[in-house]
């Protein structure tokens, strides 16, 4: 397994502004990947965060509004950019390792006012 | 289009009464189905991964087992401790995504 850490727990933010969440992971893994799970809801994948390369981003989820950094294998940062009240929601880190299984970060909750 | 159902939404318990939770799927070549317990305000803690058909998988009181449509979460004589939030997801052999079902809320009563 592997233990990760996402900063901050949660956030208050103003409409309009930005935050970037973290996520650390305790050893080097490949695939990093970021969801959303909106209050009562599922989880839906955002984008898969590739190392040394642009993240892969799910339908529905863009670049400019969800900025993705990897800068190498233990550590990436998502960025909620101009936020809305409708982002309002978990955002959750998970890792995945050789035996296909993925473990998840704690979550970052974010409230948009 | 992989997807994937699960059932009850939620389930209320009365602590020691067995049951079963179920998760249906379809997916274009399965590699792994997951199955997680989410508690409030934290994130998916994973409990098993099952490849094939026929496969069984126990952690104290939970057993997920697999067919070739379906996978069922039995959970025996259930704890108030138990209560959370099961949720399933499937990853087919061309992709690394994690295709996850709604979740069924599990309520123990002591």
């Amino acid at each position: 397994s592997a233990v990760i850490s996402q900063k901050p727990s949660r956030d208050i933010c103003q409409r309009g502004t930005s935050l970037t969440i973290q996520c650390q992971v305790d050893s080097q893994v490949t695939m990093m990947f970021w969801y959303r799970q909106q209050p009562g809801q599922s989880l839906t994948l955002i984008a898969t965060a590739n190392q040394g390369s642009e993240a892969t981003y799910e339908s529905g989820f863009v670049i400019d509004k969800f900025p993705i950094s990897r800068p190498n294998l233990t550590f990436s940062t998502l960025t909620v950019s101009n936020m809305s009240p409708e982002d309002s929601s978990i955002y959750l880190c998970s890792v995945g390792l050789t035996s296909y299984e993925q473990y998840f970060g704690p979550g970052t909750r974010l409230t948009v006012t | 289009e992989d997807q994937v159902t699960q059932s009850p939404e939620a389930l209320r318990l009365q602590e020691g009464e067995s049951s079963s939770l179920n998760c249906s799927y379809t997916v274009s070549g399965l590699r792994g189905l997951f199955w997680y317990r989410q508690d409030p305000g934290k994130g998916p803690e994973f409990l098993f991964t099952l490849y094939s058909a026929g496969e069984e998988k126990e952690k104290e009181r939970l057993k997920a087992t697999l067919t070739k449509k379906e996978s069922f979460l039995h959970i025996t004589a259930p704890k108030p401790e138990d209560s959370a939030t099961y949720l399933c997801a499937v990853q087919a052999y061309n992709f690394n995504k994690f295709y996850f079902g709604s979740g069924t809320k599990l309520n123990v009563k002591p």
